[in-house]
């Protein structure tokens, strides 16, 4: 069966220090992956894609970036983190065909940034 | 980008009641996901629906895929404490991307 990890579960940081999250899956190959932030509980918003190694695609502008350097493995990455980008990190990867299409999330990182 | 409307946004209801919630889109979707997300954990998918018409049920859920493909319900028979948390719906277009489009949540309490 597939599983999806995340690490760390929790993070705190100080502004303008630099960031990596990590996302890994089993028990499937060259899934889809994606990174949503959640704030305040509710509302996801999507922040990158990739449908790929070395394929991302950005949905909105910001100071993260994504990367993917093996078929089963997504960073999230900030040079220098602001206030702003505190939240839930979920990372998901999308899985079926077009009758089984699903997406299944990892557990989560929450961010902190003071 | 794709907009779906969920509703409502929260509920408080007594143990024992059933629960019905929507979501609607301005556009036709050919798979709909149901969500539930205790807090401080990712969504888990509870129930997936890919035709018009469809219902289909997860013990004492049910959702129903709608037949215009741009709204889907789902329900909750007899509820208990433990189905408190936030539901979400999702939806992909086919052909259209590589995303999957999210309501906003319906937050649900049960009071014992």
């Amino acid at each position: 069966s597939q599983t999806i990890h995340q690490w760390p579960a929790t993070l705190v940081q100080p502004v303008g220090s630099p960031l990596s999250l990590e996302c890994t899956v089993e028990g499937t190959s060259n899934p889809n992956l994606y990174w949503y932030r959640q704030a305040a509980g509710r509302g996801l918003q999507l922040l990158f894609y990739s449908v790929g190694i070395g394929q991302i695609s950005s949905e909105v502008p910001q100071n993260l970036s994504a990367s993917r350097p093996q078929d089963r493995q997504f960073i999230l990455s900030s040079k220098k983190l602001l206030l702003s980008d505190s939240g839930f990190y979920l990372c998901a990867w999308r899985a079926g065909r077009r009758d089984t299409d699903t997406q299944y999330f990892g557990p989560g990182t929450r961010l902190t940034v003071l | 980008g794709q907009q779906l409307n969920q509703s409502p946004q929260s509920m408080f209801i007594q143990e024992g009641e059933d629960v019905s919630m929507n979501c609607t889109s301005s556009s036709i979707f050919n798979t709909w996901l149901w969500y539930k997300q205790d807090p401080g954990e990712g969504p888990v998918l509870l129930i997936a629906l890919y035709k018009a018409g469809e219902l289909t049920s997860n013990g004492r859920l049910t959702a129903q895929f709608g037949i215009t493909r741009k709204d889907s319900f789902l329900n909750i028979s007899a509820s208990i404490p433990s189905d408190v948390g936030i539901y979400f719906c999702a939806g992909s277009i086919l052909n259209t991307g590589n995303q999957f489009y999210f309501g906003t949540g319906t937050s649900l309490t049960v009071i014992p």
